[in-house]
């Protein structure tokens, strides 16, 4: 009964490939996020959805691409992977409002 | 200057020793705050709302200062399971159109030690 799920858990690639994470939470939140942790633990959030709509995109490069089919998933797809893309990337969700937030348990990715 | 700031640490405590610590906010109109507490290689999990009054859950205590715009932490009789790294959040909210703007700081990471 996990509340916010997000797969893979590990994921190594090579420079120039695409690749995809996905993420499902049962908490009924309208709210779903993408944060990108660095080598230096800084948390920047990357995306916000409400109700499968696109509210924040804090200047992420184009290559990053989500998507939310339903207000229960919301999928980070990347492009042309970078070295500089490999961090954990944690979905979250919440209620909206002053509500925290409910973590994922991260995607560690790895571009070699 | 970041929009929240912490103090990295490490804060190194004898276990049973009470440390505190602070987070500072630079966006006058944040409007609600929270402590996060993050494992090594885990997710960040929620540890408590920071409430105007302040407000207390067991062994922990947060305090806001709205004036100097800054939120503390104590933990009092610290575990040796108390070590971590704790996130300070303050959000921005705006409202539907312009989304809830949850921004971390860097974490204080604190060591307990037998």
């Amino acid at each position: 009964d996990t509340a916010v799920s997000q797969t893979p858990k590990y994921l190594v690639t090579q420079m120039g490939n695409d690749k995809s994470i996905k993420c499902e939470q049962n908490l009924g939140h309208d709210t779903m996020y993408w944060y990108k942790q660095d080598s230096k633990k800084f948390l920047k959030i990357m995306f916000s959805y409400n109700n499968k709509e696109l509210i924040i995109n804090e200047t992420v490069p184009n290559r990053f691409s989500p998507k939310s089919p339903d207000k229960a998933h919301l999928n980070l797809h990347i492009n042309s992977l970078e070295l500089g893309d490999s961090a954990v990337y944690f979905c979250a969700s919440s209620a909206g409002g002053s509500s925290p937030l409910h973590f994922g348990n991260g995607t560690r990715l790895t571009v070699t | 200057r970041k929009e929240v700031e912490q103090d990295p640490g490490p804060f190194n405590v004898p276990e049973g020793a009470t440390v505190a610590f602070n987070c500072t906010y630079s966006n006058s109109a944040s409007q609600s705050f929270f402590w996060y507490r993050q494992d090594c290689r885990k997710e960040p999990k929620l540890l408590m709302s920071v409430y105007s009054s302040g407000n207390e859950d067991g062994r922990f205590t947060a305090q806001l200062n709205r004036a100097s715009q800054y939120i503390s932490l104590l933990i009092r009789d610290s575990k040796l399971s108390d070590s971590a790294t704790y996130l300070c959040v303050v959000n921005r909210e705006g409202g539907k159109a312009a989304g809830n703007k949850l921004t971390f700081g860097g974490g204080t990471r604190v060591l307990v030690k037998p």
